[in-house]
């Protein structure tokens, strides 16, 4: 069966500094892997998807993600982050029946 | 990009009555639509998978004389809450496949926050 584990609950950073959300997957075939942010109260929204190919994708937001096969992960990334991007961070498997991780919620110090 | 959108997008009822959230697909044509339903602080758990014609397949769990759900269209899903009660609060969010597009990518509703009192 197809899961996803986001081993951090909670993430602090302060603005500027990188950032990097795990995400490991269990899928018996090639995974469609996602990535997606959720403000408050708000709807999902897409910030990169991986399907084949490159296995590092770029997003929306200044966001990639590094697909390996190896180590079942597909952790998020980046460079500098900006306070706007706290919010609640899922990581996603599956095609149509997606499966989603419990979330990793960002918090950005000033 | 693929809209899909929901409504009503808040809905505050008495126990007891049923609610309706519809979940339309405004550019694109979509055969199979999502049902989510998360708890403050959780993630999105699936509830049911809908198929437009056919009936919904649940998730073990889920009660379907609860959660009645209709896709009589290439556009638009509806999830009845039927007898509300104040366990039922929650945020429910829809999502359509395109089937004219990438096979696996999934295009989210606003999401529907039903309050039960």
């Amino acid at each position: 069966a197809q899961s996803v584990t986001q081993p951090d609950i909670h993430i602090t950073v302060s603005e500027g500094a990188s950032l990097e959300l795990r995400c490991n997957y269990s899928y018996g075939a090639t995974p469609y892997l996602f990535w997606y942010v959720q403000s408050p109260g708000q709807g999902l929204q897409l910030l990169l998807k991986y399907f084949s190919g490159d296995t590092l994708v770029q997003g929306i937001k200044g966001f990639e993600a590094e697909f390996k096969r190896s180590q079942s992960s597909f952790n998020l990334r980046k460079p500098s982050v900006h306070w706007s991007d706290a919010a609640e961070y899922f990581c996603a498997v599956g095609a149509g029946d997606m499966r989603f991780g419990a979330g990793t919620r960002l918090t950005v110090k000033p | 990009g693929a809209v899909v959108s929901q409504h009503p997008s808040r809905v505050i009822c008495k126990s007891g009555t049923s609610v309706k959230i519809e979940c339309r697909s405004l550019d694109f044509q979509a055969t199979t639509m999502f049902w989510y339903r998360q708890f403050p602080k959780q993630s999105l758990m699936l509830m049911a998978t809908s198929n437009e014609g056919s009936k919904a397949t649940y998730e073990q769990g889920v009660e379907k004389d609860k959660f009645l759900i209709n896709h009589a269209s290439l556009t638009l899903s509806t999830l009845t809450v039927t007898s509300a009660h104040p366990e039922d609060s929650s945020f429910y969010i829809c999502s359509a496949t395109d089937r004219g597009g990438i096979t696996g990518e999934l295009f989210f509703g606003e999401g529907s926050r039903l309050t039960v009192l």
